[in-house]
């Protein structure tokens, strides 16, 4: 079975302070395909990131950067100097490879909720 | 502009009356999808679809029927709408690229059933 865990539900920090947001994963796919996504409070959704499981090369991209480690299973999200924009709620989510899984579902953790105080 | 569209936004019904949910994109999309946002549980996947009439049951499809007549297109429907149906409900569109699909979002329907 897959599963998704983000074990902090909500994380508070100080504008400028850096945070990292844990995901850890399980899936007996050799193929698969992680993912974070934004929503801030306005409710919508917003890709972020997709990585996959060939690929553990971290990547950066402005203040983001994320950090794949299949020895740990884990896919974790970094906010460099944290803006008050970057509060919302992050998911991070899971999608099998369909020659082994034989699915295309995709699977999202519950979320963690940054609050970014001025 | 490429985008996902759903209809109704917002939505109050009672129990037992069918209803529709409709869900359109422009991008010419193979993999559509249908979730629902409850707190503290996150995103659940109720039903999706790879391409016209192939579609395939997510984690939470009871209660719920869908169907693909057209690429574009992707209704979720509630035969018997129960109250534990009310939810945030969101639908999705990507590319069927080996399953590694990036998935682009609708605004969301609020569902509250009475």
């Amino acid at each position: 079975a897959q599963k998704v865990t983000q074990a902090q539900t909500e994380i508070s920090v100080v504008e400028k302070e850096d945070v990292t947001l844990d995901c850890v994963y399980e899936t007996r796919d050799t193929t698969y395909y992680l993912f974070w996504y934004k929503q801030p409070p306005s409710g919508e959704l917003v890709f972020l990131i997709r990585r996959n499981s060939f690929d553990e090369q971290n990547e950066i991209s402005g203040r983001y950067s994320w950090n794949f480690q299949k020895s740990t299973s884990s896919f974790n999200f970094t906010i460099t100097a944290s803006q008050v924009v970057d509060s919302a709620v992050y998911f991070c989510a899971l999608s099998g490879g369909r020659l082994i899984s034989g699915t295309y579902k995709y699977i999202f953790g519950t979320g963690t909720r940054l609050k970014v105080l001025a | 502009e490429a985008q996902v569209t759903q209809n109704p936004r917002y939505l109050i019904t009672v129990t037992g009356k069918k209803l529709t949910v409709t869900c359109s994109q422009n991008m010419n999309h193979e993999y559509m999808s249908w979730y629902r946002q409850d707190p503290g549980l996150g995103l659940r996947q109720i039903y999706y679809s790879m391409n016209v009439e192939v579609t395939d049951k997510g984690d939470v499809p009871e209660g719920y029927k869908v169907s693909r007549k057209e690429k574009r297109n992707f209704p979720l429907i509630l035969e018997s709408p129960s109250p534990n149906q009310t939810s945030l409900y969101f639908c999705a569109s990507g590319e069927l690229a080996g399953g590694g699909h990036e998935q682009y979002f609708g605004p969301g329907t609020r569902l509250t059933v009475t």
